[in-house]
């Protein structure tokens, strides 16, 4: 299946902080990617949606001024989650959709390995 | 009422049980299907992916649809260890419309 890189798959910072994860697809170019956030025994939330060369589409109640999403070239989307505080403590994970053509109708997803941020 | 309902466990089988995984959800203009899993402190992987109503089969697992009753479940024969994980279930409109997830089913295999 494709691959999706996702770095660091964990990192702690201290509050004020912010914080950058790189989510990569290495083997197709990826015009759309998505963010996802996962608490502890709840299921994946989508933040928001990356297009390559525009602005980010966020769901509702999320910040957009807090997690900054940056989709510059077709394999690279960057999440950077400003002034972390203690709450922002989460697994966060990328995934990105092979383009048309090249991947199931449906759209199926391909996953990053996730990034464990811990705000002290 | 959630778009996706998952029971999310914990369930405990043995080793070579057959394991039934289920969701149901209330969109019913949902046409595509999928189930992933995924190990702890890892991102998900794609395990099944199904259009619209029926079976597929690939190896020890079996995805089934039933879009009249809103019911998908994933089978998995002779259960191993190895496939302790959480189960989760997904669906999405087709095309490059949102997926949306089930909470996911933690399932355990025990040796």
């Amino acid at each position: 299946g494709a691959v999706v890189s996702q770095h660091p798959s964990w990192v702690i910072c201290k509050s004020g902080t912010s914080v950058k994860i790189e989510c990569r697809s290495l083997d197709f170019q990826a015009t759309t990617m998505f963010w996802y956030r996962q608490f502890p025994k709840q299921s994946l939330m989508l933040m928001a949606t990356s297009n390559e060369g525009s602005k980010a589409t966020y769901e509702q109640g999320v910040e957009k001024d807090k997690f900054l999403i940056n989709h510059a070239s077709l394999t690279l989307s960057t999440l950077t989650v400003t002034s972390a505080h203690p709450e922002d403590s989460s697994f966060y994970i990328c995934s990105a959709m092979p383009p048309p053509g090249q991947g199931a109708p449906g759209g199926e997803l391909f996953f990053g390995e996730g990034s464990r941020l811990t705000v002290l | 009422q959630k778009e996706v309902e998952q029971d999310p466990g914990p369930l405990s089988v043995p080793e070579g049980a057959i394991v039934s995984l289920n969701c149901t959800y209330s969109n019913s203009a949902f046409q595509y299907f999928m189930w992933y899993r995924q190990y702890s402190r890892k991102g998900p992987e794609l395990l099944m992916y199904t259009y619209s109503s029926g079976n597929k089969e690939d190896g020890r697992f079996t995805a089934q649809v039933d879009k009249s009753s809103k019911y998908i479940s994933l089978f998995i024969r002779d259960s191993q260890p190895s496939d302790s994980a959480t189960y989760l279930c997904a669906m999405s409109l087709g095309g490059y419309q949102k997926v949306t997830f089930g909470i996911g089913t933690k399932l355990q295999v025990i040796p």
